[in-house]
């Protein structure tokens, strides 16, 4: 099946500074989001971005879909920001609604 | 309120005491998934479903069943549980572009 892979899997910021979270995935892909859990376990969602480019208030995406890799970018982070951030995708060969998560990138700001 | 509801939200059980984690979604989501979350594992997609009566194994299925009688529920049954299910479950629904998840439910099996 499809590997997904992000980087890094930590990363520690001071409150202020910018962030580029990386998602690489073995396979074309008809499906891929962003999302962010919390220290408190909620999920959510950030994005849908299969290809191209999003922006909303902070955070942005752009996935190269041709290079096979999803870049989520957060400006001037809060801490309000610290958590897991997952990618996830669904493979163009797998079934239609078949989902794989990478690892997570797991971000902690500072005050 | 748009939501998705699990219930449980824990649950502390003996293996092989069958049980049954209820999902429910109010947004009319044709599509629902439930996932475990295991430490430094991330997400792993256990059963979805894709509508009503249609439902497929995700990367994770055994030891689970699910049914899907009606759009808005979408139950995760564990028949016989054994200790290597303790985890965080997660059910999620989907409506275009953006899912939807529950709060989670933290299942320890003794």
């Amino acid at each position: 099946g499809i590997q997904v892979e992000q980087s890094p899997p930590d990363l520690i910021l001071q409150e202020g500074a910018n962030s580029t979270l990386r998602c690489n995935f073995s396979d074309s892909v008809n499906n891929l989001q962003w999302f962010h859990q919390n220290p408190w376990g909620q999920l959510i969602n950030l994005f849908y971005i299969p290809s191209g480019t999003k922006q909303n208030g902070r955070l942005s995406a752009t996935t190269v879909a041709t290079e096979r890799y999803s870049l989520l970018y957060i400006s001037s982070s809060q801490t309000t920001d610290s958590g897991v951030y997952f990618c996830a995708v669904e493979s163009v060969r797998g079934r239609a609604g078949k989902s794989t998560f990478g690892d997570g990138t797991t971000l902690t700001v500072k005050p | 309120e748009a939501q998705v509801t699990q219930n449980p939200r824990y649950l502390i059980t003996v293996t092989g005491k069958k049980l049954t984690v209820t999902c429910s979604q109010n947004m009319n989501h044709e599509y629902m998934s439930w996932y475990r979350q295991d430490p430094g594992l991330g997400l792993r997609q256990i059963y979805y479903s894709m509508n009503v009566e249609v439902t497929d194994k995700g990367d994770v299925p055994e030891g689970y069943k699910v049914s899907r009688k009606e759009k808005r529920n979408f139950p995760l049954i564990l028949e016989s549980p054994s200790p290597n299910q303790t985890s965080l479950y997660f059910c999620a629904s989907r409506g275009g572009t953006q899912q939807f998840f529950g709060p989670g439910t933290r299942l320890t099996v003794l």
